[in-house]
């Protein structure tokens, strides 16, 4: 069936470092991949979507390229900020249905 | 525009105890789903709704849990009775066609 492995966290990072999260995933056909954030005591927030084959998202920095060789979509940032520890969350979509990896804590330092 | 809102907010139960959360979807929002969100994984879908009919209902446990959308409006989610492994965040989303969903805050359910 469809799913999504993302990388185990957390991962702790000093501000102004450079962020990966990688993401890849299963599925039969082309599905829809999105980035949602969860920051504390708040719900998902989308963060960055795309819907074929080497389109890149990108929002607030963050920026994730759809490969359907490698079937993955990671996310990267530049340079993080403090503002933005939280959790992020991958996921496709087939079908209207909404499929989530387990999520990556993401903590950035001063 | 307001977003999803969802109460209450946190609730705590014993087992085999009776719970319902409710959510209001954001105005005009077609479709409404619940998710269920164990410590440590991603959102689980549990039912979709289109209107007040359901689309999908393949995860939701039904010898335990139920979800009713009333109206097409309103929605209620309810546990009956609760296990310990029911402990979760049970969040709220709706989406005006079935592409963006928004979320709201979530319950978070913890069952002793």
């Amino acid at each position: 069936g469809n799913s999504v492995t993302q990388m185990e966290g957390p991962v702790t990072l000093s501000e102004e470092a450079f962020l990966t999260i990688n993401c890849t995933y299963t599925a039969t056909g082309y599905p829809s991949l999105f980035w949602y954030v969860q920051y504390p005591g708040e719900g998902l927030q989308l963060l960055l979507k795309a819907t074929k084959a080497d389109d890149k998202g990108s929002n607030k920095g963050f920026e994730a390229t759809y490969r359907k060789e490698t079937t993955s979509f990671h996310l990267e940032k530049g340079s993080v900020q403090v503002s933005d520890s939280a959790v992020y969350f991958c996921a496709l979509r087939q079908g209207g249905k909404l499929i989530f990896g387990q999520g990556t804590e993401l903590s950035v330092k001063p | 525009e307001a977003g999803v809102a969802q109460s209450p907010r946190y609730k705590i139960i014993e087992k085999r105890q009776s719970v319902a959360f409710w959510c209001n979807p954001i105005s005009g929002h077609a479709t409404l789903y619940w998710y269920q969100q164990i410590l440590g994984q991603g959102p689980k879908l549990l039912i979709q709704f289109q209107n007040n009919g359901v689309v999908d209902d393949s995860q939701l446990p039904k010898d335990r849990f139920s979800a009713e959308r009333l109206k097409g409006v309103d929605s209620t989610l309810k546990i009956q009775p609760a296990k310990l492994e029911d402990s979760a965040v049970y969040l709220c989303a709706s989406s005006y066609s079935s592409y963006e969903q928004y979320f709201g805050p979530g319950t978070r359910l913890t069952v002793t």
